[in-house]
């Protein structure tokens, strides 16, 4: 079975800075995504970044980015010019196959932007 | 609707009572998950349906727990003789196939308190 280890639970950062979430997961398969959603306090998920395994090149949305280490097996999220409405809970996600539809999810970073 | 749709909000039962929770997921989506978010943890899997096949419901914890879902749209989650253990929110969410790229669309939630 796949896991996916969010080894922070909480991260407090300045408003403007710059900051990176990490995930790494442990997989045996090679065709697969990785997601992150950002829950805020609404509790509604939404999607911020898609990465897909094949490629190489590490997804980008705006202020959103990924660090995508194949061999490794991590898949860090960098926020950069934070912003207050980035305050929320991050949930890094792995889709591959498997039961429960292949989706695993990590327990989450909560993070917190200081004005 | 534009979203995931759940109901209700908000629910507070006493211990050994019955609930039923819905989600309405989005028009054309035929696969439809919930999840069980218990405070501070990730999300807990707890069945999936997909268009007309068998739900996998390998993901519920006890027999006191069942889900159906009508006409391939409603999804009813149902938890009997509720627990304190219980309490939790308790996310649905839809994807329009099971393709492994396919984001998930979330709704807002029940937060279940069990007294």
């Amino acid at each position: 079975a796949q896991t996916v280890t969010q080894s922070q639970p909480e991260m407090s950062v300045q408003e403007a800075e710059t900051v990176t979430l990490s995930c790494t997961y442990d997989t045996s398969e090679n065709n697969y995504y990785l997601f992150w959603y950002k829950q805020p306090p609404s509790r509604q998920m939404i999607l911020v970044i898609r990465q897909e395994a094949y490629k190489q090149q590490n997804a980008t949305e705006n202020r959103f980015s990924v660090n995508f280490q194949k061999a490794a097996k991590s898949f860090s999220l960098k926020i950069s010019d934070s912003q207050l409405g980035d305050t929320a809970m991050y949930f890094c996600a792995f889709r591959g196959g498997g039961g429960a539809d292949g989706l695993t999810f990590g327990k989450g970073t909560h993070l917190i932007i200081q004005p | 609707g534009a979203g995931v749709s759940q109901s209700p909000s908000n629910k507070v039962t006493e211990k050994g009572k019955d609930v039923e929770l819905r989600c309405d997921p989005i028009s054309g989506h035929t696969a439809l998950y919930w999840y069980r978010q218990s405070l501070g943890q990730g999300l807990e899997f707890l069945i999936y349906f997909q268009g007309n096949s068998a739900p996998d419901k390998s993901g519920l914890p006890s027999d006191r727990f069942s889900a159906e879902r009508t006409g391939g749209s409603v999804s009813t989650l149902t938890i009997q003789r509720t627990q304190q253990e219980d309490s939790a929110v308790y996310l649905c969410a839809s994807s329009p196939s099971q393709g492994r790229r396919e984001k998930l669309f979330f709704g807002s939630g029940t937060q279940l308190s069990v007294l």
